[in-house]
């Protein structure tokens, strides 16, 4: 089936430091979504890319979705310890349901 | 306030024991989902429902059953022939919409355990 692949898995950074996580599927989405979850919390949404080479931004947060529609990432500018978190990439699938990566967890050191 | 209820938080289950994860959102949403979180495997979708008495095996439906008798209930039952049933348990609910496009809003989870 369809599956959305999600790297790295963990990323230790020091604060103030940039971050960045990748995904890939082998089909092409019809779109990608972005969430993040904070340590004993539940997801939550925080952007949506629709079209060929969309990049969007919110604040210190990068998005971006590939010219193939088959990656997307996610960059983070100078992290903050509220940065902490696991972010959690989902692509569109053909049943229209979300097909989610594994996710990145986040740890921020101050 | 709008959102997405589940209970109970926390859960225990006895061996050959089913039980019943309740989920009731107010957002007026027609699609609701149940997904499996485990440490390090993400969220695995479990079943899915676009409207009220529908609803469509996810990835992982083995073990687990559900009904969707009225639009703002989707409850989930841990069946006894699901052999590992620890894990966290999320419900969403969203606007329906093809491909996913839409986005789904999470309830708090409830976190089930054997005993």
């Amino acid at each position: 089936g369809q599956q959305v692949m999600q790297i790295p898995q963990y990323q230790h950074v020091q604060e103030g430091e940039d971050f960045t996580t990748y995904c890939n599927s082998s089909t092409t989405l019809s779109n990608i979504q972005w969430y993040k979850q904070r340590p004993g919390g539940h997801p939550v949404f925080l952007i949506q890319l629709v079209k060929s080479g969309e990049v969007k931004k919110q604040k210190r947060l990068t998005f971006q979705f590939g010219e193939a529609k088959k990656n997307s990432s996610l960059h983070i500018t100078a992290t903050q310890t509220t940065d902490v978190g696991t972010y959690f990439c989902a692509g569109g699938g053909s049943q229209g349901n979300l097909i989610f990566g594994k996710g990145t967890k986040l740890s921020v050191k101050p | 306030d709008g959102g997405i209820t589940q209970s109970p938080k926390y859960l225990f289950r006895k061996e050959g024991q089913n039980v019943t994860l309740s989920c009731e959102q107010n957002l007026n949403h027609d699609a609701m989902y149940w997904y499996r979180q485990d440490p390090g495997q993400g969220l695995r979708l479990i079943y899915y429902s676009q409207i009220v008495n529908d609803f469509q095996k996810g990835d992982i439906a083995e073990g687990y059953s559900v009904s969707r008798e009225k639009k703002e209930s989707f409850p989930l039952t841990v069946t006894s022939a699901q052999k590992n049933p620890t894990a966290f348990y999320l419900c969403a609910s969203s606007i329906p919409g093809t491909g996913g496009r839409q986005p789904q809003h999470f309830g708090d989870g409830t976190r089930l355990s054997i005993l």
